[in-house]
């Protein structure tokens, strides 16, 4: 059965400094990878996916994510965070359709 | 080009009531999903359409939620007694084949 486990409940970065989310999956073959964040009160936004090919994404608002298929995982990055960034950020997991999502991470912006 | 369009956004009922939630997904999207998502935790899937046809719906309580989609495009969720449990947003999505999922803005119900 296909699992997202996202380590980090809650993560603090300050206001330029930078960011990584960790996001470790289950699958029984190449998975679909997905990263979504969401705004309080607001609907998921899709930041970026993998699907084959380079394992390096790039995605929409300055992020990109690695997938490492030794260590299972499709870890994301920013190199320098914004306070708009501030946030609930989930990982997913699928194909065909099926998507799985983790707990998610929720990330703090200090000044 | 118009986004996944959900109503109502907020309900409140007391429980053993009916309410029912309503998804209009982005043209052209033949996968349609419904998802729970309980404060703080992920979204859970409930069920799964390609087209008019349910193709994953082992996670929808069936003795009380039920779902459809007619024509293959609007979706209707509904939910049949309501029970205290079933506070949540349900959340719902489109995609294409091979695409992410763009997700509606959600219906935040309140059972009290």
């Amino acid at each position: 059965a296909q699992s997202v486990t996202q380590p980090d409940i809650h993560i603090t970065v300050s206001e330029g400094a930078s960011l990584e989310l960790r996001c470790n999956y289950s699958y029984g073959a190449t998975p679909y990878l997905f990263w979504y964040v969401q705004s309080p009160g607001q609907g998921l936004q899709l930041l970026l996916k993998y699907f084959s090919g380079d394992t390096l994404v790039q995605g929409i608002k300055g992020f990109e994510a690695e997938f490492k298929r030794s260590q299972s995982s499709f870890n994301l990055r920013k190199p320098s965070v914004h306070w708009s960034d501030a946030a609930e950020y989930f990982c997913a997991v699928g194909a065909k359709g099926d998507m799985r999502f983790g707990a998610g991470t929720r990330l703090t912006v200090k000044p | 080009e118009a986004g996944v369009v959900q109503s109502p956004r907020y309900k409140i009922i007391e429980k053993k009531q009916p309410v029912a939630f309503w998804c209009n997904p982005i043209s052209g999207h033949n996968t349609l999903y419904w998802y729970r998502q309980n404060l703080g935790q992920g979204p859970e899937l409930l069920i799964r359409y390609e087209n008019e046809e349910a193709v994953d719906d082992s996670q929808l309580p069936k003795d009380r939620f039920s779902a459809e989609r007619l024509k293959g495009v609007d979706s209707t969720l509904k939910i049949q007694p309501a029970e205290l449990g079933d506070s949540a947003v349900y959340l719902c999505a489109s995609s294409l084949p091979q695409g992410g999922a763009f997700f509606g803005q959600g219906t935040r119900l309140t059972v009290v």
